[in-house]
Formats: structure tokens, sequence, C-alpha cells
């Protein structure tokens, strides 16, 4: 049973489309951290997110803490192929342990 | 610097059989965590080490043990083996055990 739910499950756009991936809990995290999965290879860190409300950004990646450290948006603007992945986010509980959303698999089309 | 390694890459086994799977941290890194990653979903927690000590583990049985070394390299050991152990196994070291954590490429175990 995955704490976190990630939404859309998949997502399918067109060169130079924005898209928006969802990450939702019931639980408080200490922080939150995003990750991209290429097949066959392990998550690559993107961000973490520590405090209420912080938004980061990784050139075209937005990222953002809901203020109850509860939710947490990942928007790409102008997606291209290289953005092609599975996403993945998870919580830092106060225990140090990680927990993952199932993931949303992200395709971008030349 | 040399990443999180993990050995073997790719294992088949058969139902009832052991596994042992291997992971070497970044250097300087004293944590070592591990988790399983079945097909479709993210990766599940199943242990997480620091300094030789045993710090968490999640919700998985008694056939899954691990250990850490003194060199903080680790051993991830599945006992009688079922169908659906079937995954990618994937090591992740940090720092301390509040750092963000790092991730090897995983093992892809089989088992027929």
């Amino acid at each position: 049973t995955q704490l976190l739910e990630q939404s859309p499950q998949f997502l399918s756009i067109q060169e130079g489309e924005n898209l928006t991936v969802y990450c939702n809990s019931s639980s408080v995290f200490s922080s939150l951290q995003w990750y991209r999965q290429e097949p066959g290879e392990g998550p690559v860190l993107l961000v973490t997110v520590v405090t209420g409300g912080e938004v980061k950004k990784l050139k075209r990646l937005t990222f953002q803490f809901g203020d109850a450290r509860k939710d947490s948006s990942l928007h790409i603007t102008a997606a291209q192929p290289g953005d092609t992945g599975l996403y993945l986010c998870a919580g830092l509980n106060y225990d140090y342990k990680l927990s993952f959303g199932a993931g949303t698999t992200v395709t971008v089309r030349a | 610097d040399a990443g999180v390694t993990q050995s073997p890459t790719h294992l088949i086994k058969t139902r009832g059989q052991h596994v042992t799977l291997r992971c070497s941290p970044i250097s300087g890194h004293k944590s070592v965590s591990w988790y399983q990653q079945v097909l479709g979903q993210g990766p599940q927690f199943i242990f997480q080490y620091y300094e030789k000590e045993e710090r968490g583990r999640g919700n998985f049985p008694d056939r899954f043990s691990a250990r850490q070394f003194p060199n903080y390299s680790s051993e991830l050991n599945v006992n009688a083996l079922l169908l659906g152990d079937s995954a990618l196994y994937l090591c992740a070291s940090s720092p301390h055990l509040r750092d963000e954590q790092f991730f090897g490429p995983g093992t892809r175990l089989t088992v027929l």
C-alpha cells in the first residue's frame, strides 16, 4: 500500500506542452523528494522540498510543497522528449524512512 | 566519485531457492537502505542500516534479512523465494540517516 497517491498514473503529451504531476497524502512528512527513473536504472533525485509552501525551480521544472506538508506538485514547462521517464514522489518520515508513490509515467512525443 | 554499486545486475532463481544481493555505498556514506520495486509500482522500503545497526524494517516477511559490514557495504538475503519476490531490488546510501539518499542501478531478480 502506497502512502502517497500520485496522479495521473500515465501522461502522454506533445513536445512543447506543459504538464503537472500531483502527489497527495494524508500523512505529514519532514520533507518530500521528487525522483526521475529511467527503465532499468535506479531513481535519480531531482529536488527536496522541506518547508510548507516552498517552491523550487530547476530549469523548466517547478516543484511545490503544500502548506500542510502533505502534498506536492511537479510542473514541467515546454516539455521535451528528454523529460520522458517515471516520476516518483517520496515522503521522508520523521524516522528517516522514505515512502514512495506509485509513480507517474510521462511520455513526451517529438 | 563512484556512485552506489550493486551486484549482480540480473539474477534468475527458482522458487524455494536463496539469493544474496550486494551493495557498495558511496564512499563516506554510513547509511544503506534497501527497497523492492515491483513492476508498475514505486519502491517499497525493506531495511535501513546505519553504522552496522538495523535502524528500520518495512513490512516484509522474515524470509528477508540484511546486514551491513564494517566497510559500510551491505547484503540483502532472501530465503525460500516466491514468484512474488520477482522485482527490482534497489540499494540507496546516504551520509547519515537524515540525509538525501542516492540510489544504485538495482538488481533485477526473476523467480521462476
